[in-house]
Parts: structure tokens; C-alpha cells; sequence
């Protein structure tokens, strides 16, 4: 069954450092990984997407990740954090019973960033 | 192109009354999910539609949720009668590939 592990419920960076979400996953065929956001108040938006293209993923934003088979991972990153940037990011994988890539997302726990001045 | 739409964006009941969540999904997009988050936990499946077949209902938590699909547009998730335990942001999602666009939630409290 496919799972997401999420670590770090909360990261706190300073305006301008490099931004670093860790996402671990486990799926037993090549996953549908996604990255989505959610500002204060607002509902999930998309930030990036893999379906085994390029491992190199470039989000909106800035953001992007990279694909890492041999180590079960897709890290969210982005050089230069701004203050609008701070907000609960969720790491997500294709999962559950009907397979193929329309089934639903399974989620990780998201992890809140804050964006120090 | 208007997207997912969630109606209402907040609702506050009483334990045993009932609630009704509706979704308009984003023109043309067969497929569509629901999805709840509750206080301090994950984001979690609730069920699928393909038009207006349920394709998997395998995340509903018990028979006091019902979901339906009318004509393959909007749908709406009724709560009858809620509990406590059913209080958090209910989020609708539709695509039609391996996209999902979502929603900006119902948050339900259920007192």
C-alpha cells in the first residue's frame, strides 16, 4: 500500500535561506507524487507534480522538487524563502483502491513553514 | 475557467442534527473526490466519483455519511446525525486526469 511520511511538522526558515521540506514515500509501483499548499485560510493548491517524466520537477512559486528512487524521496525546495511563502505544505501520492493515476491522494501530515523576517 | 466551488465555507450544529456539504466541481471534470482533514490529523479519503458512479467509497467512516453525484455535476455530503467526532474541513476535489484541483473546504463543528 502506498504511504506518505512527512518529516517535520514544523520548519522555520529566515527570509532568503533555502527552504527544505522533506517527503519520504512507499509505493509498491511507480508512484503519482504531488506537492500542495495551503495558505491561511484557503483550500489546497497544486505546487508540482510528478508522474515519472523528469525527476526535476519546477513548481510554481519557485519551488521544486526532485524525484529519487533509490531513495524513496521528493523533497520540496526553493533557494530564496519570502515571508509569502509561509504557509502548511502537504506532500501527497497516489494511493488507494482503484489504482492507476485517477485513484485518490494519500497525504502526509503537512508541514507548516514560517518565514522569519 | 471558475474553479472548485464549496458551499457553505463554514457551519456550526448541534450533535444529532444534520448537515448537507455541497461541491461544484470545475466544468467537465468527471472525476471528483471528498476528502476531511480533522483537528491535528492528516488528510483523509472519504470517496470517489466518476460522473455519478461511485468508483470507491472505501473511505467513508460509517453509514452516517451519505454521498451523491446528481447527473454527474455537483455532488453534496450529507451528515445525518453528526457527531462530535465528524467536526473538522471537509474538502471536495475534481479532475479529470492525474490532477486534482480542490476546493477551499467546509469547515464543520459539530457542538
Amino acid at each position: 500500500a502506498q504511504s506518505v511520511t512527512q518529516l517535520g511538522s514544523h520548519v522555520s526558515v529566515s527570509e532568503g535561506a533555502l527552504v527544505l521540506l522533506r517527503c519520504n514515500y512507499s509505493s509498491s509501483v511507480p508512484p503519482y507524487l504531488f506537492w500542495y499548499v495551503q495558505y491561511p485560510n484557503q483550500g489546497l493548491q497544486l505546487l508540482l507534480k510528478y508522474t515519472s517524466a523528469a525527476t526535476l520537477v519546477k513548481g510554481i512559486n519557485g519551488f521544486e522538487a526532485e524525484f529519487k528512487k533509490s531513495e524513496t524521496s521528493f523533497h520540496l525546495t526553493k533557494p530564496s524563502a519570502h515571508m509569502s511563502d509561509a504557509a502548511e505544505y502537504f506532500c501527497a501520492v497516489i494511493g488507494g483502491n482503484y489504482g492507476g493515476s485517477q485513484g485518490n491522494l494519500i497525504f502526509g501530515k503537512g508541514t507548516k513553514l514560517s518565514v522569519k523576517p | 475557467e471558475a474553479g472548485v466551488t464549496q458551499f457553505p465555507s463554514h457551519s456550526v450544529i448541534e450533535k444529532g442534527q444534520t448537515v448537507t456539504l455541497r461541491c461544484d466541481p470545475i466544468s467537465g471534470h468527471d472525476n471528483l473526490y471528498w476528502y476531511r482533514r480533522v483537528m491535528g490529523k492528516e488528510i483523509k479519503f472519504l470517496l470517489h466519483f466518476v460522473k455519478e458512479s461511485k468508483q470507491d467509497e472505501s473511505g467513508m467512516p460509517n453509514n452516517r455519511f451519505l454521498a451523491e453525484r446528481t447527473g454527474g455535476t455537483y455532488s453534496t455530503l450529507k451528515v445525518q446525525p453528526a457527531e462530535l467526532e465528524d467536526s473538522g474541513v471537509y474538502f471536495c476535489a475534481s479532475g479529470v486526469t492525474d490532477t486534482q484541483y480542490f476546493g477551499p473546504g467546509t469547515r464543520l463543528t459539530v457542538l
